[in-house]
């Protein structure tokens, strides 16, 4: 079955910057489309943007125009999440999901999700 | 500050009915399908519901999503002490032009 496995904790000083990855497995890579989700400490989820990797194609959040960036490497199916200036704020838990685009309406949720990567940013 | 509104919490017994609300406005819900997901203690969200009322393959017909106007509800029939998590509605923005989430109901089964 598809399944999508992040990377591993990170402990950043604010200011810095963090690169996560998210490595799918289980269906062709080509048909992806791919979003990350964030939640901070017993907050609710917040999108933060898309990515389709086969096109190269992103589309980001408005809070985190410029200081985030999607890539993806096809050959190993994973697709990566770069956040910079990081701040106190930032400190969550960072979801990559798949995108379940519907046949009947074209309305996209999120049907597969990664085990979660905790971003902690302390000075 | 969620764009959706949810109540933090509701509870039941086992094997009553439950129902969480999930208000927004016309720039989200009253636009578009909604999604609901359902979040375990220490797992990431599990996708229960899209296009306001299907079911993706293997979620059991106890949980059932409508959509009326700027609200959506998300039904939880026949409750188990297992359903005890955190429940979230989702759907796009035009506004936003972006996914926008609920703040969470916490589901607690007495």
């Amino acid at each position: 079955q598809v399944q999508l496995v992040q990377s591993g904790a990170e402990v950043k000083r604010p200011g810095s910057s963090v690169k996560l990855s998210c490595k799918a497995s289980g269906a062709p890579f080509s048909s992806f489309l791919m979003s990350w989700v964030r939640q901070a400490p017993g907050q609710g989820l917040e999108w933060m943007g898309k990515i389709i990797p086969i096109l190269g194609i992103r589309d980001y959040a408005e809070n985190f125009q410029g200081r985030v960036n999607f890539t993806a490497d096809i050959p190993t199916s994973t697709v990566y999440m770069e956040l910079s200036s990081l701040r106190s704020g930032d400190t969550a838990i960072y979801y990559c999901a798949r995108v379940l685009r519907s046949a009947r309406t074209g309305t996209q949720s999120f049907d597969i999700w990664g085990q979660g990567t905790m971003v902690t940013v302390s000075s | 500050q969620s764009v959706l509104t949810q109540p933090p919490s509701v509870s039941a017994a086992p094997g009553q009915k439950v129902t969480i609300s999930c208000s927004g406005s016309s720039s989200n819900i009253g636009n578009n399908y909604v999604s609901w997901y359902q979040q375990l203690p220490g797992s990431a969200p599990k996708l229960l519901i899209y296009d306001n009322n299907e079911r993706p393959s293997g979620i059991p017909d106890r949980f059932s999503g409508s959509k009326s106007g700027t609200s959506a509800t998300l039904d939880i029939t026949g409750l188990q002490t297992g359903d005890e998590a955190d429940y979230y509605c989702g759907t796009w923005d035009i506004s936003l032009s972006g996914n926008v989430f609920g703040g969470g109901t916490k589901l607690t089964v007495l």
